[in-house]
């Protein structure tokens, strides 16, 4: 049982708008704590996707997006590609837990 | 760039050791990045499960975090002279069995930016 809760799947067809959502506590997104979203692709290592909830590291295209509003935070990707299909993660700071915590992770299909 | 490199997985006993190791690259003074100006983290993934976070140490080494679940059996360090990040795990279990990440983050609040390829560590008898 992850500490942030995650849909364990979504899938959709090339060019569609989706929203993976992260849903914490007030121990941790509603503490105020950041959240990061990773991209990890089958046999890779995860990449950092966005940092600080919304904010994209170069070279992440801008068909991904973050957000985050009291103790929920999400990820967006428009205009999705077959290349988008992998597994994506939430990731905070939980000041209970004193440690950090990951969702429990979001398996795209692309159809 | 910043690379990582872990080494010292393999398979082990239900009750025994292992060391990993991380190994940074790419760290240089000219270019204002540093070794010892990051926390270090290790984060795993279990086969068929998601990625669960280990244990973090503080650039200078003097802090460390643990999660609840390797608490008491793993230990964290690092060599800023070496570049080198360590995780000593003692009285393994076969839940830890998993693929083992170093990755490199500013503090224990921020993102981590730059990830290993993983080392793997099997606990089977």
């Amino acid at each position: 049982q992850s500490v942030l809760t995650q849909p364990p799947s979504v899938s959709g067809a090339p060019g569609q708008r989706f929203t993976i959502s992260c849903t914490g506590s007030s121990a941790n997104i509603g503490a105020g704590f950041d959240v990061h979203w990773y991209q990890q692709l089958p046999g890779a290592a995860p990449k950092l996707l966005i940092y600080a909830n919304n904010n994209r590291p170069s070279g992440v295209p801008d068909r991904f997006s973050g957000s985050k509003s009291g103790t929920s935070a999400s990820l967006a990707i428009t205009r999705l590609q077959p290349e988008d299909e992998a597994d994506y993660f939430c990731q905070s700071y939980d000041n209970i837990l004193s440690g950090v915590v990951f969702g429990g992770g979001t398996k795209l299909t692309v159809l | 760039e910043v690379q990582l490199v872990e080494s010292g997985g393999g398979l082990v006993q239900p009750g025994g050791s292992l060391r990993l190791s991380c190994a940074a690259s790419g760290f240089t003074f000219s270019s204002g990045f540093t070794f010892s100006g990051y926390a270090m983290s290790w984060v795993r993934r279990v086969p068929g499960k998601g990625l669960q976070w280990v244990s973090t140490i503080s650039g200078s080494g003097g802090v460390t975090y643990y999660a609840d679940s390797v608490k008491g059996r793993f230990t964290i360090s690092r060599d800023n002279s070496k570049h080198t990040l360590y995780l000593q795990m003692n009285s393994l279990r076969v839940d830890d069995t998993a693929l083992y990440y170093c990755a490199r983050m500013p503090t224990i609040l921020s993102s981590m930016d730059v990830w290993g390829q993983g080392t793997t560590v099997t606990v089977s008898s």
